[in-house]
């Protein structure tokens, strides 16, 4: 168990539609980051927050978005949503803005697996 | 869970043998490289990782090697047992604090 908690674990949901993901970062962790794993594009990073704050930002389509909350945790916003958006959406965190270590890495979450039909 | 990366590259080892999984990482900048495990229907857990200023790290049962020459970057896994069997991904941190994952190697212990 990495601490990472995310919710809900499996969602199924049509087009169109709107969903909302959520994490729970590792207690102590200040940074949160989103990524989004299809079977045919791997780990792809989507966005990073820090202590509340937008950090750095990847491939993330203008329909989604992301907000890190007082308390840490973050929510991963889904909308206008298509078929190509099913895949596993993992949370990550860190203690640090810049992990370099094993005492300040990456953990990853169990994921949330959201199907578009 | 259903699995992903179904076109993945496979490497089948017999239990108790010895594994060595490869990583070729794009960017001769990047600075700090980490080994997940992911097992079907579960998130990337970690195991390793390494810094650019070191060539070799070792954990339990786990090696982690770094050739900065040609980029490339190696994990060992020491008498692999049939609980190793999973995806395993090479990440590295460029262009500052993102990090950008390898397209993942399945390994398969044959008993």
């Amino acid at each position: 168990d990495s601490g990472v908690t995310q919710t809900p674990k499996h969602l199924i949901t049509a087009t169109g539609q709107r969903v909302t993901l959520r994490c729970s970062p590792r207690s102590g962790d200040l940074s949160v980051y989103w990524y989004q794993q299809s079977l045919d594009q791997g780990l792809q990073f989507l966005i990073q927050y820090y202590n509340g704050e937008e950090r750095a930002k990847g491939n993330i389509l203008e329909r989604f978005s992301a907000q890190q909350f007082p308390d840490l945790h973050s929510e991963l916003n889904l909308s206008s949503l298509e078929l190509g958006d099913s895949a596993l959406y993992f949370c990550a965190s860190s203690v640090d803005l810049r992990p370099a270590s094993s005492g300040n890495t990456i953990y990853f979450g169990e994921g949330s697996w959201l199907t578009v039909v | 869970g259903e699995s992903v990366g179904l076109h993945l590259p496979t490497l089948s080892v017999q239990e108790g043998d010895n594994s060595i999984i490869n990583c070729a990482y794009s960017n001769s900048a990047s600075d700090y490289f980490i080994w997940y495990k992911q097992e079907s229907g579960k998130g990337p857990q970690f195991i390793i990782d390494i810094r650019s200023n070191m060539d070799k790290r070792q954990g339990q049962r786990v090696t982690v090697l770094l050739n900065k020459t040609v980029k490339h970057l190696s994990l060992q896994i020491a008498a692999t047992q049939p609980g190793d069997s999973a995806v395993y991904f090479c990440a590295e941190r460029n262009y500052g604090q993102n990090f950008v994952f390898g397209p993942g190697t399945r390994l398969s212990v044959l008993p």
